[in-house]
């Protein structure tokens, strides 16, 4: 079946750092790669995706770039702010999927980033 | 207008109760998933329902029975709760004729607590 492993948390960073959040995934096919985003106390936002391979998805800062190769889909961003502070999911769904396919998600990594 | 709705989003019981959990969806998407986060964080799908038809049911205790009225409401009803059914339910929605790498849109969650 499918699965994805993240890096465990939490990751602990000064602001202004660079962030490697990594992810790798077990699929058959070609999956859609996704990042969410929970911020406390919140429900999850997707952050970026990616649908083939060497696709880049970006958004607020956030990279994260398919690789096929190496089943990954590391999250980065250049210089993290306080406001970043949040857990992060990385998740996919098959390929071979029909629609009412559900999200396989990473167990999360918490992300505390400090002043 | 909140696009997943979930109700309540707070609740605590005691161990041997019955509950029910609502969602509601005003995005007209045709699917609907229940979603449990354990304390660790972790998210694993519970059900997926497709136009009022069940289409995933994972490994979850028969307690638990999801009703889907129409395909913009899908309730989740839990029979005689116990501790380890604390956690976060979290529902989300999706349209199954776009391709997979559409985001799902999730409500912001209830968090249940059994004391």
């Amino acid at each position: 079946g499918n699965s994805v492993t993240q890096m465990e948390g939490p990751v602990t960073l000064s602001e202004e750092a660079f962030l490697t959040i990594n992810c790798t995934y077990t699929a058959t096919g070609y999956p859609s790669l996704f990042w969410y985003v929970q911020y406390p106390g919140e429900g999850l936002q997707l952050l970026l995706k990616a649908t083939k391979a060497d696709d880049k998805g970006s958004n607020k800062g956030f990279e994260a770039t398919y690789r096929k190769e190496t089943t990954s889909f590391h999250l980065e961003k250049g210089s993290v702010q306080v406001s970043d502070s949040a857990v992060y999911f990385c998740a996919l769904i098959g390929s071979s999927g029909g629609g009412a396919d559900g999200l396989t998600f990473g167990k999360g990594t918490h992300l505390i980033i400090q002043p | 207008d909140t696009a997943v709705s979930q109700t309540p989003k707070y609740l605590v019981t005691q161990m041997g109760n019955d509950k029910s959990i609502k969602c509601e969806q005003n995005l007209g998407h045709d699917t609907m998933y229940w979603y449990k986060q354990d304390s660790k964080k972790f998210l694993k799908i519970m059900f997926s329902y497709n136009n009022k038809e069940l289409i995933i049911n994972e490994t979850v205790p028969n307690r638990f029975s999801p009703k889907s009225p129409d395909k913009a409401h899908l309730n989740l009803h839990i029979n005689s709760l116990e501790l380890g059914d604390s956690a976060v339910y979290f529902c989300a929605s999706r349209n199954s004729g776009q391709a997979t790498n559409y985001g799902y849109t999730f409500g912001s969650g209830t968090r249940l607590t059994v004391v």
